[in-house]
């Protein structure tokens, strides 16, 4: 059964530098979504993306964040400039079969875990 | 008002017990509602799309009351293995929004 990937499973990293999260949604899929899980919290929606562009974004997708579709089948979250609080579990899903039906039904990878120090 | 708001339990019941869980949304305009599960530190995994007419899956129905912006989830026959967290989600086009969960234990 098709799956969504991610890479890495966990990454550490210094206050104040960037990271890049991965992401390989199922194949036929079009549309993509990044959520992140702060430990013991409730997961939050960050932003999707369709058609090479963002479709919707919440309230905590600000200016340090940003997604890219560089290829065929990565789909990247990029964190600018990381803060402490930036430390969660980051879940990628997508959904959306090409030529199935339209119901939003999304399927969510195993998550990275963004460990900020 | 939040979101999505549920129960968040923990609910600890018998194997073979009925359960049922209970969510509400605050989004009138939402368009979509689902039912996961998410297990100790992994992913959401997704149990049932809800339709408003309502539907089942094995031991599982979902309902859907749009009047009362209300969905829930019952479980029948409950078994060791439903232990887990259950997420509501409800969605509007695609920004979708997670309860904060309903935590379940069955026990022997």
């Amino acid at each position: 059964e098709p799956e969504v990937t991610q890479t890495p499973s966990h990454q550490v990293t210094q206050m104040g530098q960037e990271v890049i999260l991965r992401c390989v949604p199922i194949s036929n899929h079009l549309y993509f979504y990044w959520y992140r899980q702060i430990l013991g919290q409730k997961v939050e929606f960050l932003v999707s993306f369709y058609n090479n562009e963002i479709s919707e974004k919440s309230e905590i997708f600000d200016d340090q964040f940003s997604v890219e579709r560089p290829d065929g089948s990565n789909f990247t979250l990029k964190i600018r400039s990381t803060k402490l609080e930036d430390s969660a579990m980051y879940f990628c899903a997508s959904s959306h079969e090409v030529g199935g039906a339209s119901y939003n039904e999304q399927f969510f990878g195993p998550g990275t875990r963004l460990t900020v120090l | 008002r939040k979101e999505v708001e549920q129960d968040p339990g923990p609910f600890n019941v018998p194997e073979g017990a009925t359960v049922a869980f209970n969510c509400t949304y605050s989004n009138s305009a939402s368009q979509s509602f689902f039912w996961y599960r998410q297990d100790c530190r992994k992913e959401p995994k997704l149990l049932m799309s809800v339709y408003s007419s309502g539907n089942e899956d094995g031991r599982f129905t979902a309902q859907l009351n749009r009047a009362s912006q209300y969905i829930s989830l019952l479980i029948r026959d409950s078994k060791l293995s439903d232990s887990a967290t259950y997420l509501c989600a409800v969605s509007n086009n695609n920004d979708m929004r997670f309860g904060a969960g309903t935590r379940l234990t069955v026990k022997p």
